[in-house]
């Protein structure tokens, strides 16, 4: 069966800080993979998805970045946090396809202080 | 452009009553559509899915959502509330324009089921 994993759940991190939130997929192969922020426990911002190694789209231009230097793991990164950056993020996989779901990880709890 | 509403920030209902949660949609298109529920601090679960075929589909935990193409709506529905319903609950479509690559989701709407 396939899984997702997330880590980690929660990160404190000053701002100016670096951050790397990696997301890695097991039992699939050549996922569609997805990095979303939810901010106040409502609605989901996409902010990158790749449809293979190396491939990255950006949704919304800001100070993050994503890289999938495998397969099945994708790592979201900052150079400097802001104090903006704050929120939940989500890894997400899906099987290539447009009627596929979306599997997502338990989340990570970013505060930036 | 392809979006999805969810009309109520929240929804009360009592346990054992019948529960909806309402969404509509537009898509230029074929919609394809999903309900997914988010517990505290947890990633987003699928429930379930409209593709094609019957307008009534049924998925986890005993829901079924209604597609209703003259409404372009998709509502959520199950016969009798639990307690441990009470989530966030979050409609989606397909961004088809793109290359199907993406999911957009709606605000989220708050279930809380009063025992």
């Amino acid at each position: 069966s396939q899984t997702i994993h997330q880590w980690p759940a929660t990160l404190v991190q000053p701002v100016g800080s670096p951050l790397s939130l990696e997301c890695t997929v097991e039992g699939t192969s050549n996922p569609n993979l997805y990095w979303y922020r939810q901010a106040a426990g409502r609605g989901l911002q996409l902010l990158f998805y790749s449809v293979g190694i190396g491939q990255i789209s950006s949704e919304v231009p800001q100070n993050l970045s994503a890289s999938r230097p495998q397969d099945r793991q994708f790592i979201l990164s900052s150079k400097k946090l802001l104090l903006s950056d704050s929120g939940f993020y989500l890894c997400a996989w899906s099987v290539q396809g447009w009627n596929t779901e979306a599997f997502f990880g338990q989340g990570t709890r970013l505060t930036v202080v | 452009a392809q979006s999805v509403a969810q009309p109520e920030d929240q929804v009360n209902v009592a346990e054992g009553n019948p529960l909806t949660v309402k969404c509509t949609y537009s898509v230029s298109g074929n919609p394809y559509l999903f309900w997914y529920v988010q517990y505290p601090n947890r990633g987003l679960q699928f429930l379930l899915k409209y593709i094609t075929g019957d307008n009534l589909v049924k998925g986890s935990y005993g829901f079924e959502a209604e597609f209703n193409k003259s409404q372009t709506s998709f509502h959520l529905k199950k016969p009798s509330a639990l307690v441990s319903d009470s989530a966030l609950y979050f409609c989606a479509v397909r961004d088809m324009k793109t290359g199907g690559f993406k999911t957009i989701f709606g605000a989220g709407t708050r279930l809380f089921v009063k025992a």
